[in-house]
C-alpha cells in the first residue's frame, strides 16, 4: 500500500530558528514530490521535486529529494511567525494520484 | 500561479437535503480535479479523481452514489453531496491542473450538516 509519513507531527520554535521537516514515503512508481503550506483555508504550493539531489530553494525554504532513500526535507531558516501553518506532503503516484502525508504542524513562537 | 475557485466557502444545511459544491479553474484547462475531504487536525483524504467528459473513480469507501461528481467542462467540477448526514460535515477541498503537473487547490468548502 502506498504511504507517505512526515515527522515529526508537530513543532513548536522561536522566531529566528532553523526548522526541517521529514517527508518519507513508498509509493509505486513514484513520479514527483510536492510541498505544501496550509493556513487556515487550503494548501499553497510551494515546491515540486522529481530529480534526486536537486535543491529548490524560495527565500528562506529550501527542499531536497532523494530518491535513492525515499526521502525528502523541507528547510526552513531564520522562522517567522508567519510561518506558521500545516506543512504537507504528497507524492503523486504511477497511477496519477497525490498520496499525502498527515502534515507537519509547525508553530513559530515570537 | 494557477487559479482555482470554490463555491460557496461555507454551507450550513439541514441533514437530509442535498448541497452541491464547485470548483472552478479561472484560467487554466483542468483536464483532471481532484475531491479531497480534510476532517480537523487531519490531512487531505483524495475521495475521488474526476476527468473531463467521463465518470470520476473514486477511492475505496467513498459511496459513489452519496457524493455524486460532474466534470462537464474543462473549467468546472461539481460535487454533490445527497441526502447529507452530520457525518459529513468536513472541510471539501478541489484541485485542478493537468494530470502529470502540479495541482492547484481551491480554496475549499466548508460543509456543516445538522
Amino acid at each position: 500500500e502506498d504511504k507517505v509519513v512526515q515527522s515529526p507531527l508537530s513543532l513548536v520554535v522561536h522566531e529566528g530558528d532553523t526548522v526541517t521537516l521529514n517527508c518519507s514515503y513508498e509509493v509505486t512508481n513514484f513520479r514527483s514530490l510536492l510541498w505544501y503550506k496550509q493556513e487556515k483555508k487550503a494548501p499553497t504550493f510551494l515546491f515540486m521535486l522529481t530529480s534526486s539531489g536537486i535543491e529548490k530553494k524560495s527565500g528562506r525554504l529550501s527542499s531536497i529529494l532523494d530518491k535513492k532513500e525515499l526521502f525528502s526535507i523541507l528547510n526552513i531558516t531564520a522562522t517567522q511567525t508567519g510561518d506558521s501553518a500545516i506543512y504537507l506532503c504528497a507524492v503523486l503516484s504511477g497511477t496519477y494520484k497525490y498520496i499525502f502525508g498527515t502534515g507537519t504542524r509547525l508553530k513559530v513562537l515570537a | 500561479g494557477a487559479v482555482v475557485s470554490q463555491h460557496p466557502s461555507w454551507v450550513i444545511c439541514k441533514s437530509g437535503t442535498s448541497v452541491k459544491i464547485e470548483c472552478r479553474s479561472l484560467d487554466f484547462q483542468a483536464t483532471t480535479m481532484f475531491w479531497y475531504r480534510q476532517f480537523p487536525k487531519q490531512s487531505l483524504m483524495l475521495m475521488a479523481t474526476s476527468n473531463e467528459g467521463s465518470k470520476a473513480t473514486y477511492e475505496q469507501g467513498v459511496e459513489k452514489d452519496k457524493f455524486l461528481i460532474n466534470h462537464a467542462s474543462l473549467t468546472l467540477s461539481t460535487l454533490t453531496v445527497t441526502s447529507a448526514h452530520p457525518e459529513d460535515s468536513s472541510f471539501y477541498i478541489c484541485s485542478g491542473g493537468q494530470i502529470t503537473d502540479t495541482q492547484y487547490f481551491g480554496p475549499g468548502t466548508r460543509l456543516t450538516v445538522l
